[in-house]
């Protein structure tokens, strides 16, 4: 079975600009969960989608915004891009509940300038 | 709010010894427990999830679970030089998100 898969792998984005993230979850998995790594602050969680539903949603400025497909893939958008912005990030999927095990994606790493 | 605590290390150990990787939570509602390992510039891995007290062994890993002192636990066995990278423990409360410790960087020395 196929694995979570992300694109683009890495991106480079100047100040101002908006960035659009993709994942495609394991098949037959239907939550999809985005997060943000960075060195100082760890692994912090982003939103959760659910049958095209987004379920669960942490302490992020509205510039962060996501959408699920009929087909469980999701996309993640970032307006206004910050120097902060500057992370990888990071998909994981789930069968359904969002306490269950999540496997992840490789990872997009985005850059700022 | 909902913490996982990590000790960030680096935690060094020779190889063939037993590391012993420490994780506490705060949030005594947390009911699933999961550790993952990440190697530098890769994303992270499971490597085996628990729910009940007590002890759960995989090959050279073993998670142990205490509720009551609200701490999570991953030993590894015949520490290997390709077991150095950072672990991650992450706890639910259930039907919401996992919340992360920021991890503890493993260093075993050949």
């Amino acid at each position: 079975k196929a694995g979570v898969t992300q694109t683009p792998r890495y991106l480079i984005k100047t100040r101002g600009q908006q960035v659009t993230l993709s994942c495609s979850p394991i098949s037959g998995h239907r939550s999809v969960s985005w997060y943000q790594q960075t060195p100082g602050q760890g692994l912090q969680f982003l939103f959760e989608y659910f049958s095209e539903t987004q379920r669960n949603k942490g302490n992020f400025p509205g510039r962060f915004s996501g959408r699920q497909f009929s087909n469980s893939r999701s996309e993640m958008n970032v307006s206004t891009l910050e120097l902060g912005d500057s992370a990888l990030y990071l998909c994981a999927s789930s069968l359904g509940r969002p306490e269950e095990t999540q496997y992840f994606g490789p990872g997009t790493r985005l850059l700022v300038l | 709010q909902k913490e996982v605590e990590q000790n960030s290390g680096p935690l060094s150990v020779p190889e063939g010894a037993i590391a012993s990787l420490n994780c506490t939570y705060s949030d005594r509602g947390s009911q699933s427990f999961f550790w993952y390992r990440q190697y530098s510039g890769k994303s992270p891995e499971l490597i085996m999830f628990i729910y009940s007290n007590g002890d759960k062994e995989d090959g050279r890993f073993t998670a142990q679970l205490n509720k009551a002192s609200q701490y999570v636990s991953l030993l590894i066995r015949d520490s290997q030089p390709s077991d150095s990278a950072t672990y991650l423990c992450a706890g639910s409360t259930g039907n919401t998100p996992l919340v992360f410790g920021k991890g503890t960087r493993l260093s075993v020395i050949a």
